[in-house]
């Protein structure tokens, strides 16, 4: 079965710029999330996707970020304009309705802000 | 709000001793727990999980212990292999409805020495 894929896995662009980042959950899997996980520090959840519908965003910085599963399967998440805190791994995730809790996890974007 | 810490962000153990994680938890609790393993470059790793109405679970060299009363969570790993250094995440589900939401630690950074 293969994994979670994420695409790129780095990317460095000057503050003020915009990225996106692409994400292809497992096979199957109708839940999504995407992560921002700091240097030093434990992911945090941005948003949570079923199927294409947001079950939560509540930490998602709205003015800068957005995020898209228009047919519920792949998603993209963009930040316009980034800013250098915005410095971090991006992280996706999937699971399963059938699977529980737990959530797969692919490699990750590194992304810098200079 | 929900937080989840360590008590330890390093640990160094020799090869073929058992290590234990430490984690403490805030709040009300969470009906979830899980272990995760991260190694360099990768996505998180699920190790092992537990829900909130169990004391232990034991899977293959590893072990988890919650003890509600106090609000903490333990990963035993025995036999530690040069294999199982990484960083180490709990988290916690406290979503409620928000179902998958996890909420993670900063993590502890497991060394093994051969």
């Amino acid at each position: 079965e293969a994994g979670v894929a994420q695409s790129p896995r780095y990317k460095i662009i000057e503050k003020r710029q915009s990225v996106a980042f692409w994400c292809n959950p497992i096979s199957g899997h109708a839940t999504l999330y995407w992560y921002q996980q700091i240097l030093g520090q434990g992911p945090k959840l941005l948003i949570q996707f079923q199927n294409n519908g947001v079950v939560d965003d509540s930490q998602l910085p709205k003015d800068r970020f957005s995020a898209e599963r228009l047919k519920g399967v792949d998603s993209t998440l963009k930040i316009q304009p980034a800013k250098l805190e915005d410095s971090a791994v991006y992280l996706c995730a999937s699971s399963s309705l059938a699977g529980g809790n737990e959530q797969y996890f692919g490699p990750g974007t590194r992304l810098t802000v200079t | 709000g929900e937080s989840v810490g360590l008590h330890l962000p390093t640990l160094s153990v020799q090869e073929g001793d058992n290590s234990i994680i430490n984690c403490a938890y805030s709040n009300s609790a969470s009906d979830y727990f899980i272990w995760y393993k991260q190694e360099s470059g990768k996505g998180p790793q699920f190790i092992i999980d537990i829900r909130s109405n169990m004391d232990k679970r034991q899977g293959q060299r590893v072990t988890v212990l919650l003890n509600k009363t106090v609000k903490h969570l333990s990963l035993q790993i025995a036999a530690t292999q040069p294999g199982d250094s990484a960083v180490y995440f709990c988290a916690g589900d406290w979503g409620g409805t928000s179902y998958g939401k996890l909420t993670f630690g900063q993590g502890t950074i497991l060394t093994v020495h051969p």
